[in-house]
């Protein structure tokens, strides 16, 4: 297994809702990242987890809360959102320690309403 | 800082043109390079990469050299084809970001092919 799954692909939630995005991979990669991609910009990374332990946190609102329950498993729990965060979430996978890049996810297009 | 440049585009080429996309980068150290390929509507795969200054990353007909004297890792293919038209992204890795890969992208070029 060389890929890293997200689910769903597309969500549409208010900006009352709750919910989640969920990513997983079986590469036994022990570094997993979160990533955000506005329309026509690159990739921003929002957090990175390394061994399962929160290791980068770009100063992200706190209505975004990342979880990684397992080495193989990262979510991201949404709440109070606001139609700015429409975007491409993107979460990504590497070893650590070697330089072989990322393997991402192909993404969860999230539409605030 | 550390930081990556990529011309801007789009490119509008014809199939079996040839490809150059510029990429140049700022970083202290030795950082890896890295050119991601994104399709619509999909995620980013891994297209190159090159850690060492002189290496030659290539992958489906795509080839780019770390150039440390240029700070420079230049995206090239001899003959587009149609298929290939996708944004592309330039990236590098800081040297001693750790136990995981702090990846650093371009703004990114879109290529667009036409028969």
């Amino acid at each position: 297994d060389t890929e890293v799954t997200q689910t769903p692909k597309h969500l549409v939630m208010g900006m009352t809702n709750k919910k989640s995005l969920k990513c997983e991979q079986h590469m036994g990669h022990r570094a997993m990242y979160w990533y955000k991609q506005k329309a026509k910009k690159p990739p921003e990374l929002m957090f990175v987890y390394s061994y399962e332990k929160l290791s980068i946190n770009e100063s992200v609102p706190s209505r975004f809360s990342p979880e990684c329950p397992n080495s193989s498993l990262l979510n991201l729990h949404l709440h109070a959102l606001q139609p700015e965060d429409s975007a491409l979430y993107l979460c990504a996978s590497s070893p650590p320690f070697r330089d072989p890049g990322y393997t991402f996810g192909s993404g969860t297009r999230l539409t605030v309403v | 800082g550390n930081s990556v440049t990529q011309m801007e585009g789009p490119v509008t080429l014809s199939e079996e043109a040839f490809l150059t996309i510029n990429c140049t980068y700022t970083a202290t150290g030795y950082p890896s390079l890295f050119w991601y390929v994104q399709y619509p509507g999909e995620g980013l795969q891994l297209l190159l990469k090159a850690t060492k200054a002189d290496d030659k990353g290539s992958n489906k007909g795509f080839e780019a050299t770390y150039r440390k004297e240029t700070t420079s890792f230049h995206l090239e293919k001899g003959s587009v084809q149609v298929s290939d038209s996708a944004v592309y992204f330039c990236a590098l890795k800081p040297t001693g970001s750790g136990g995981y890969n702090k990846l650093i992208f371009g703004a990114g070029t879109r290529l667009a092919v036409h028969p």
